[in-house]
């Protein structure tokens, strides 16, 4: 079946250090490929998606490309803030956009990110 | 942005009793809503498929009728765990998809159930 690996936390940086978080994928046909964010005390929020192999995903900064041939989606900043500071999910989804089936998702284990001052 | 709650956020209950975790879209219709359950420093796992005026589909391995799942309005849904036990303890989230172009979900911020 589908699954997600991605790296162990807590991963802790400083202030305007460079974050990688891997994410590696198994899964039959084309997912689609996401990654969440979850602050302290609130529910996820999407942070960006990709639907199709080669496409990069971009929003506040971070970014993740969709590598068909490494079967991954790593996530990026440039430059962390403290207020980065979450829980960040990799996920996917194996049945196409625009079906309700699409919401169906297959969960990474999450990855802390800690951001000191 | 859209925003789906829960309610309770919390809740605590007995051995042997049934506890309702509501899901509701607050400024959105959503024909589908998810449940997923997360233990503790691990990943969430989805429970069920929640659709507007049909039953629930269930994902292998989820009692359909320990997890019992009611769409009742396209805003809507409910989880009544059902005669609960210190093993149902977890956290319960829910999200709810938009239909057309965007198709995005939007998650609740979760209910702590703690059986005791």
């Amino acid at each position: 079946g589908d699954s997600v690996t991605q790296m162990e936390g807590p991963v802790t940086l400083s202030e305007e250090a460079f974050l990688t978080i891997n994410c590696t994928y198994t899964a039959t046909g084309y997912p689609s490929l996401f990654w969440y964010v979850q602050y302290p005390g609130e529910g996820l929020q999407l942070l960006l998606k990709a639907t199709k192999a080669d496409d990069k995903g971009s929003n506040k900064g971070f970014e993740a490309t969709y590598r068909k041939e490494t079967t991954s989606f790593h996530l990026e900043k440039g430059s962390v803030q403290v207020s980065d500071s979450a829980v960040y999910f990799c996920a996917l989804s194996d049945q196409p956009p625009g079906t309700d089936s699409w919401g169906k998702l297959q969960f990474g284990a999450g990855t802390q990110v800690v951001v000191t001052p | 942005g859209a925003v789906v709650s829960q309610h309770p956020s919390w809740v605590i209950c007995k051995s042997g009793t049934s506890v309702k975790i509501e899901c509701r879209s607050l400024d959105f219709q959503a024909t589908t809503m998810f449940w997923y359950r997360q233990f503790p420093k691990q990943s969430l796992m989805l429970m069920a498929t929640s659709n507007e005026g049909s039953k629930a589909t269930y994902e292998q391995g989820v009692e359909k009728d320990k997890f019992l799942i009611n769409h009742a309005s396209l805003t809507l849904s409910t989880l009544t765990v059902t005669s609960a036990h210190p093993e149902d303890s977890s956290f319960y989230i829910c999200s709810a998809l938009t239909s057309g172009a965007t198709d995005t979900q939007y998650f609740g911020p979760g209910t702590r159930l703690t059986v005791l």
